[in-house]
């Protein structure tokens, strides 16, 4: 099973400002990556898939890189609705397997 | 607008069994890749089961065995049969339409809990 692993657990970021978001893999998973926002109470949402290829509806300032084993998430100007959790999530090889999360919270 | 609305959860005992149902709208379960993710309170997301439009099922390890996905074309819904239930199982149960080729969630249900309890 692939490891998904996400840095860091909290990250605080004042309104305006560019947050990053990194997720690692256990082993190579090409670009085959997407990244998931979650609110209190709510199903996820997809954000990202193909590392880098944004869903429909899914705003620019949401921009997603990287290939192999390491990736990244960047919002470019944090917006009061983007502070929320963000999953990765590898579809590689299965079973298709999420990190544990990185909490956006305000500075 | 695709829509997924899940049911049939509750409080079951250690070893009981329960089926989970998402009944779908604006879009055809038997030809669309689906599958159930689970979230266990206050914790990440598993991807449990996954069937493919052509019918071919996969399932997490912690599941195989004890878990069936399964479909009703007639009703457009989609299934999961839990047996041997587990403490560990407890966790909110989400229905999901696979975007790619069955590769990332594209579109989620609210949910339903299932909490495995004595």
């Amino acid at each position: 099973e692939i490891v998904m692993t996400q840095s860091p657990a909290t990250l605080s970021v004042s309104p305006g400002e560019r947050a990053t978001l990194s997720c690692r893999a256990s082993q190579s998973v090409s670009s085959n990556l997407a990244w998931y926002q979650q609110k209190p109470g709510q199903a996820p949402r997809l954000l990202i898939y193909g590392a880098s290829t944004r869903a429909t509806g899914i705003p620019a300032r949401f921009s997603g890189s990287g290939s192999g084993t390491e990736f990244t998430l960047t919002i470019s100007s944090l917006q009061s609705e983007d502070f929320e959790v963000y999953y990765c999530q590898q579809y590689n090889n299965w079973p298709y397997t999420f990190g544990q999360g990185t909490k956006v919270e305000i500075k | 607008e695709v829509q997924l609305v899940e049911s049939g959860g509750g409080l079951v005992q250690p070893g009981g069994s329960l089926r989970l149902s998402c009944a779908a709208s604006e879009f055809t379960v038997s030809s669309n890749y689906m599958s159930w993710v689970r979230q266990a309170p206050g914790k990440g997301l598993e991807w449990v089961s996954l069937i493919y439009s052509g019918g071919s099922t996969y399932y997490a390890d912690s599941v195989r065995g004890r878990f069936t996905i399964s479909r009703d074309n007639s009703k457009n819904t989609l299934y999961l049969q839990m047996n041997s239930l587990r403490a560990e199982d407890t966790a909110v149960y989400y229905c999901a339409r696979v975007g790619g080729f069955g590769e990332f969630p594209e579109y989620w249900g609210q949910g339903t809990l299932v909490t495995v309890s004595s």
